[in-house]
C-alpha cells in the first residue's frame, strides 16, 4: 500500500536549465498539491490539482512555473530557467475525493548552482 | 500576510516532561487544524488534526486544544521522549480539499 512517491528525491541544475519534478499520489486519491519549503521556513501552498484540471494555482509563482496532473501518469511541476532562488525542497501532497486529510510525499531537493 | 502564527520557534524539553506548542490563526473560515510532524530529510506525516466543533482531542500522548474565541490552538506532548525530536508544524484550512496554511514550525529538541 504505497503513499505519495516523488522523484527525483534530489536535484541539481544550472541556472538557466529546467527541473521537472514528479508525483504519483495514493493510489485512488484525485486530489494533489503541491509545497515548497525554503530552508528554515514552514510549507508554503503552490498548486491544487485534479485530474487534467487545475483548481488553485495562487501560490504559483506566475513566471517559470506550471504544473499538470494528466489523466494517466504522475503530476509534473516544471519549473524553466531556473534561478538559485528556487533551491528548495518540493512537497506533493494527495487527498482522498473528499476529506481534508493530506499525505505527503519525502519530497524533491533541488539544488540550483 | 502570515495567517497561521506558531510559537516557540524551537523547544528544549527533558525526557517525560511535556512539550507544548501553540498556534494562532487570523482568517475565521479555517475549520480544519492539523498538526504535522517532520523529521530531517522527510515529508510530514499527520500527526493529530481537530475541528472547532470540540475544544480538545486526544489521541495517545498528543492532545490539541483549540479555543474557537480566542482563534488559538495547540499541541501538548505528555511523556515527552527522545524520539519525539523533530520540527512540528501547526497548519489550518478551510472546506473540503482545500489547501493547508502552515505555521513556520517549531523544532522540538528532547533531552536524556
Amino acid at each position: 500500500n504505497a503513499g505519495v512517491m516523488q522523484n527525483p528525491r534530489h536535484l541539481v541544475r544550472r541556472r538557466g536549465q529546467e527541473a521537472r519534478l514528479r508525483c504519483s499520489p495514493v493510489k485512488g486519491h484525485s486530489h494533489v498539491y503541491w509545497y515548497r519549503q525554503l530552508p528554515e521556513e514552514g510549507l508554503k501552498f503552490m498548486v491544487y490539482l485534479q485530474k487534467e484540471n487545475i483548481i488553485d494555482e495562487s501560490g504559483m509563482p506566475k513566471e517559470r512555473f506550471s504544473a499538470e496532473f494528466p489523466k494517466e501518469g504522475p503530476s509534473i511541476l516544471r519549473i524553466q530557467q531556473v534561478v538559485r532562488g528556487d533551491s528548495a525542497a518540493y512537497f506533493c501532497a494527495s487527498s482522498p475525493l473528499e476529506g481534508n486529510e493530506q499525505f505527503f510525499g519525502p519530497g524533491t531537493r533541488l539544488t540550483v548552482l | 500576510q502570515q495567517q497561521v502564527k506558531q510559537s516557540p520557534q524551537s523547544l528544549i524539553v527533558q525526557k517525560g516532561g511535556i512539550s507544548i506548542i501553540n498556534c494562532a490563526y487570523e482568517n475565521t473560515a479555517f475549520d480544519y487544524f492539523p498538526w504535522y510532524q517532520q523529521f530531517p530529510g522527510k515529508g510530514p506525516a499527520l500527526l493529530i488534526a481537530i475541528r472547532p466543533d470540540v475544544s480538545e482531542k486526544k489521541e495517545g500522548r498528543f492532545t490539541i486544544s483549540f479555543n474557537k474565541s480566542a482563534k488559538q490552538f495547540s499541541l501538548h506532548i505528555m511523556d515527552s521522549q527522545p524520539g519525539d525530536s523533530a520540527t512540528y508544524f501547526c497548519a489550518a484550512d478551510t472546506g473540503t480539499a482545500s489547501k493547508l496554511t502552515f505555521g513556520t514550525g517549531t523544532r522540538l529538541q528532547v533531552t536524556l
